[in-house]
């Protein structure tokens, strides 16, 4: 499978816990993106990176979410300290830059925070 | 800051009919670009269609077209010969242009609904 996957594809967690997914992208493709996706809504962007480096955050994440892509390859995407509200579908996509128009969006984590 | 707005929360069809989803955005930029994904129940989001704002022709892909309206912001997609397989979320996207810009605002989605 060549495309974009994800893993877990669902996390059922307690209230205080912390939780990490990961990425893996599409071989060359340099620019990865987690969006978070509430139920009735679309996604919304939360952080980007270039390679290996983190270039753009949203207010969305809040200190408790952490994401690194330290080898400019998969990409970790951790929640310290859940809450209820973090209930969601995590996404992630994968963009070459020579084709820069184009995001391929893995199948995502679903999170469940009890 | 960019919005998206998409005004029909769900919409049927009967296979074989054609449908039309609506999608207004707002955005100061002059240069960018549209997009409609699909992300059917428990699938991935895939892309279905792409427009850039500077084309003042409307772009088609198979079965899918849209109606791109710059002046007045508008973005529809139209369905032509619904097929079961149509069945899904439908999401509106914008994008500015240019290589320091690549993130997407996202609509909030219609659901599509074809019935035999």
């Amino acid at each position: 499978d060549t495309g974009v996957s994800q893993d877990p594809r669902h996390k059922i967690t307690k209230r205080g816990q912390n939780v990490t997914f990961r990425c893996d992208p599409i071989s060359e493709h340099n620019r990865l993106y987690w969006y978070r996706q509430t139920l009735g809504q679309g996604p919304e962007f939360l952080t980007y990176f270039q390679n290996e480096a983190q270039l753009e955050k949203s207010r969305l994440l809040s200190d408790r979410f952490s994401a690194e892509r330290p080898k400019g390859s998969f990409s970790t995407l951790e929640i310290q300290r859940t809450e209820q509200g973090d209930s969601a579908m995590y996404l992630c996509a994968t963009l070459n830059l020579a084709v820069l128009n184009e995001q391929f969006f893995g199948p995502g984590t679903r999170l469940t925070v009890l | 800051a960019q919005t998206v707005t998409q005004s029909q929360p769900e919409m049927s069809v009967q296979e074989a009919e054609t449908v039309t989803l609506s999608c207004t955005y707002d955005t100061s930029e002059s240069n960018y670009y549209l997009f409609w994904y699909k992300q059917p129940p428990s699938r991935q989001m895939i892309l279905v269609i792409r427009q850039e704002a500077y084309k003042q022709q409307n772009a088609t892909e198979n079965r899918f077209s849209v109606n791109f309206q710059k002046a007045a912001k508008s973005f529809s997609l139209k369905i032509s010969d619904s097929q079961l397989g149509d069945t899904a979320m439908y999401f509106c996207a914008f994008m500015k242009q240019g290589r320091g810009y690549s993130t997407l605002t996202f609509g909030k989605g219609t659901m599509l609904l074809v019935s035999p």
